[in-house]
């Protein structure tokens, strides 16, 4: 089975500053995506990047990418330029590649809860 | 677009009674979930369905049924619920095909406590 795991239960930063959030991942397949996923306390859950395993290209969106290293099975997600809206949890998750059907959902790690000090 | 609608958002019940989440999704996504969520634990899948009348066992299944009739709607039920089924409850969805294939939409969560 696939395992996701989120080694920092609480992560903090100075508003406008980077933070890194690290993922690791144990998984027998060779295809596969990565995600991050942001919840507020609002608890809606958010997709922040997609990767897929595939490419060697690392995602970005905007203030957000990733740094994904296929053999050492690690997906860390950056933030630049924090903002106060960024604070929420963060949860990595990862999803096999199907072909010819079938998707048994996402496995999650146990989040980060990332506080912005202003 | 609704997206994701999970009724009730709030429930409390006794140990023992029965009740049904109601998941429905507009979207015409093929895929759907049921995940519950406990502090420090993430997210863990209960059930899924890849189809209309097909439906699967996920991580943690012992205590739930459900059920998808309709392509659209996916129901969770608790037949005799047990304190330790209190948690938060997100149904997701998720197309095959397309630019969002592989991406799960989530509902706003439903907060189930059983006393």
């Amino acid at each position: 089975a696939q395992t996701v795991t989120q080694s920092q239960p609480e992560m903090s930063v100075q508003e406008a500053e980077t933070v890194t959030l690290s993922c690791t991942y144990d998984t027998s397949e060779s295809d596969y995506y990565l995600f991050w996923y942001k919840q507020p306390p609002s608890r809606q859950m958010i997709l922040v990047i997609r990767q897929e395993a595939y490419k060697q290209q690392n995602a970005t969106e905007n203030r957000f990418s990733v740094n994904f290293q296929k053999a050492a099975k690690s997906f860390s997600l950056k933030i630049s330029d924090s903002q106060l809206g960024d604070a929420a949890m963060y949860f990595c998750a990862y999803r096999r590649m199907y072909s010819g059907g079938g998707a048994d959902g996402l496995t999650f790690g146990k989040g980060t809860h990332l506080i912005i000090q202003p | 677009n609704a997206g994701v609608t999970q009724t009730p958002k709030f429930r409390v019940l006794k140990t023992g009674q029965s009740m049904t989440l109601l998941c429905a999704q507009d979207m015409n996504h093929e895929y759907m979930y049921w995940y519950r969520q406990d502090p420090g634990m993430g997210l863990r899948l209960i059930h899924y369905s890849v189809g209309e009348g097909t439906t699967a066992k996920g991580e943690v299944p012992d205590g739930y049924n459900v059920s998808r009739l309709k392509k659209q709607n996916f129901l969770l039920g608790l037949e005799s619920a047990a304190p330790s089924q209190t948690s938060v409850y997100f149904c997701a969805s998720s197309t095959t095909s397309g630019q969002g294939a592989n991406v799960l939409t989530f509902g706003a969560g439903s907060r189930l406590t059983v006393l």
